[in-house]
């Protein structure tokens, strides 16, 4: 069965500094991966999707790698804001549309 | 465009009650899903509907039932509430199965 794991369970930072958040998948036998983020008591955003056929997608501040090989995508968040705190969450698209989330990264961003 | 609407927000409901969380997207999206977030646990897929006239089981459909009313609306039905049915419910659509997932803002429920 498809495992996701979001490390670290929480991050804080300063204003301006680039952040790192680390997603892994125990199989690779996937269609695509997603990242998302949560405000609290809030919906999902899309922040951006990754076919298993890219290594990179980009998106203004947001950058998200793929190495499915060894089950693990990161995303980038360049030159953090206080704004970008939220719960991060990323999810894997192996079946049918179903997909497969991590618990995510909650984030703090200090001003 | 509103993207994906849910109703109500909030529910409190007794056990063995019965309720419809009704959900609309207005972006011509074939594929539509219903999720479960609870604390621990993450979210979970209910059911999903591919397309207008197909629904399939998820993670974890039991005590659900769902309706894909025509492409835009897609209502998750819990017929005889229990307390583990408490949770934040989400529904979301995308274009096709493996396009980008749109979320709705949720719908807090509560059975006591």
């Amino acid at each position: 069965k498809q495992e996701v794991t979001q490390i670290p369970a929480a991050l804080s930072v300063p204003e301006g500094e680039n952040l790192v958040l680390n997603c892994s998948f125990t199989d690779s036998a996937i269609y695509n991966l997603q990242w998302f983020r949560q405000d609290p008591g809030k919906g999902l955003t899309s922040l951006l999707l990754i076919q298993s056929s890219q290594r990179e997608q980009t998106s203004g501040r947001l950058n998200a790698s793929l190495d499915k090989s060894s089950g693990r995508s990161t995303l980038y968040i360049a030159a953090s804001q206080p704004g970008d705190s939220a719960t991060y969450l990323c999810a894997v698209n192996a079946s049918w549309g179903k997909l497969q989330f991590g618990a995510g990264t909650q984030v703090v961003v200090t001003p | 465009n509103a993207g994906v609407t849910q109703t109500p927000k909030f529910q409190v409901l007794k056990t063995g009650q019965s309720m419809t969380l009704q959900c609309a997207q207005d972006m011509n999206h074939n594929s539509m899903y219903w999720y479960r977030q609870d604390p621990g646990m993450g979210l979970r897929l209910i059911y999903y509907s591919a397309s207008e006239g197909t629904t399939d089981k998820g993670e974890v459909p039991n005590g659900y039932n769902v309706s894909r009313l025509n492409k835009r609306e897609f209502s998750l039905r819990l017929e005889s509430a229990a307390p583990s049915q408490t949770s934040v419910y989400f529904c979301a659509s995308s274009e096709e199965l493996y396009s980008t997932q749109y979320f709705g803002p949720g719908t807090r429920l509560t059975v006591l």
